[in-house]
């Protein structure tokens, strides 16, 4: 069964900062992998995708991520926080032909002015 | 080019009603997705619907029931409805070619509250 964790719950963040959130992924195949952002009472927003090749990915407003298979990661980065930036977000994984994805628990990210 | 659209945007129920909850799939787009949010915690996987059959489920009860329509809009249905049934259903539009899965659109999600 395919699983994802994202360790942090909360993490809080000066505007200007720089920004990392975890995702831990278990999947017994190649996996599709997802960061998603969700405004308060919003839908999700796609930041980036990982299918294959390169496993730094770049995402929309500034976001990248890497792939790590060896530590079956796939962690959000941003060099420099603002504060839009405040929001859930969650890690999801998917298979090539399948249907649904599993997320993780999501990580709300506060900013600090 | 119209992203993924929902209604209502908030619904107030009593427990044991039924309510319908609908979707408008991203132009293009050929499979419709739903998904359960409860406060505070990540979408979990109900079913998804391609060309109007039902292609996979997740772990939730048979009152939860769907239809896909020939234009890949798509409904979602729940009977007797439960306290615990409350959340926001959010649905995802994607386009299947063959065997592979592209990347799932989200809409704004329904607010549903029962009381």
């Amino acid at each position: 069964a395919q699983s994802v964790t994202q360790p942090d719950i909360h993490i809080t963040v000066s505007e200007g900062a720089s920004l990392e959130l975890r995702c831990n992924y278990s999947y017994g195949a190649t996996p599709y992998l997802f960061w998603y952002v969700q405004s308060p009472g919003q839908g999700l927003q796609l930041l980036l995708k990982y299918f294959s090749g390169d496993t730094l990915v770049q995402g929309i407003k500034g976001f990248e991520a890497e792939f790590k298979r060896s530590q079956s990661s796939f962690n959000l980065r941003k060099p420099s926080v603002h504060w839009s930036d405040a929001a859930e977000y969650f890690c999801a994984v998917g298979r090539a032909a399948g249907n649904k994805l599993t997320f993780g628990g999501g990580t709300r990210v506060l900013v600090k002015p | 080019e119209t992203g993924v659209t929902q209604s209502p945007t908030h619904l107030i129920k009593t427990r044991g009603q039924q309510v319908t909850l609908r979707c408008s799939s991203q132009s293009g787009h050929n499979t419709v997705s739903w998904y359960q949010q409860a406060l505070g915690q990540g979408p979990q996987f109900i079913f998804q619907y391609y060309r109007e059959e039902e292609n996979g489920r997740g772990n939730f009860p048979p009152r939860f029931s769907g239809l896909q329509f020939p234009n890949y809009s798509s409904e979602l249905n729940v009977n007797a409805l439960e306290l615990d049934d409350s959340a926001l259903y959010l649905c995802a539009s994607s386009e299947k070619l063959g065997g592979t899965t592209d990347t799932q659109y989200f809409g704004p999600g329904t607010r549903l509250t029962v009381l």
